[in-house]
């Protein structure tokens, strides 16, 4: 199994820039999620989805949109990426059961300048 | 609301020192779970350990042992006789209980601390 996977593992971009970071998962989990790291700032969760087809906002969803038009596959869209977007993003899935771990991907290093 | 509270950002420890990683954390929910995660040089975060809200035996795997305890909202992360690969960010995180409809719920992490082992 590869568990979680992200394309690309970096990407540098100009402001204005558009582009789509791919997850994909393996272990038919129902739940996915994209996050963005920032020094002192832990994790932050931009969108979620609990299933094929449904997603839903999470606390820094703006600038970012996101589909689940496949169980596996999770995208995670930038259509006018800023200086701000600047960051390591994560995705994450975990089985629909309360309490549940996630499995996390190795993360994207996006740069806009 | 949910909030978890990482107050060591760094630590240094010198080869074969334990290390104790504290994680406090605030909920509301009466029945919930905590998380430790490790993320590595390499990125990638790893999961350790999950515990639910009426668990508050502790739990030691190997050099890692957590000490869970309600009456003081802590969770805290020991490492024995630690070593140069324990050098990462660990994170901690809570999550509450949908209830009977279940549903997914928000996990809310803490803002990791960085342990670096010094051979």
């Amino acid at each position: 199994n590869a568990g979680v996977t992200q394309t690309p593992k970096f990407r540098v971009l100009k402001t204005g820039q558009s582009m789509t970071l791919l997850c994909a998962q393996d272990m038919n989990h129902e739940y996915m999620y994209w996050y963005r790291q920032d020094p002192g700032m832990g994790l932050r969760l931009i969108h979620y989805s609990v299933g094929e087809g449904t997603t839903a906002k999470g606390e820094v969803p703006d600038g970012y949109n996101v589909s689940r038009l496949k169980k596996q596959n999770f995208l995670l869209g930038l259509e006018s990426a800023a200086p701000s977007q600047t960051s390591v993003y994560f995705c994450a899935s975990s089985y629909s059961t309360t309490g549940s771990e996630q499995y996390f991907g190795p993360g994207t290093r996006l740069t806009v300048t | 609301a949910q909030k978890v509270t990482q107050a060591q950002t760094e630590i240094s420890v010198v080869e074969k020192e334990d290390v104790t990683l504290d994680c406090v954390y605030e909920t509301r929910d009466t029945t919930y779970y905590l998380f430790w995660y490790k993320q590595p040089p390499s990125g990638e975060l790893v999961f350790l350990i999950r515990r639910n809200s009426f668990d508050e035996q502790n739990e030691i795997s190997g050099r890692y042992s957590w000490n869970f305890q309600k009456s003081t909202s802590s969770f805290n992360f020991t490492i024995t006789a630690s070593q140069v690969v324990d050098s990462a960010v660990y994170f901690c995180a809570l999550t509450g209980w949908g209830g009977a409809s279940g549903g997914y719920q928000k996990v809310t992490f803490g803002t990791g601390t960085k342990l670096q082992v010094i051979p």
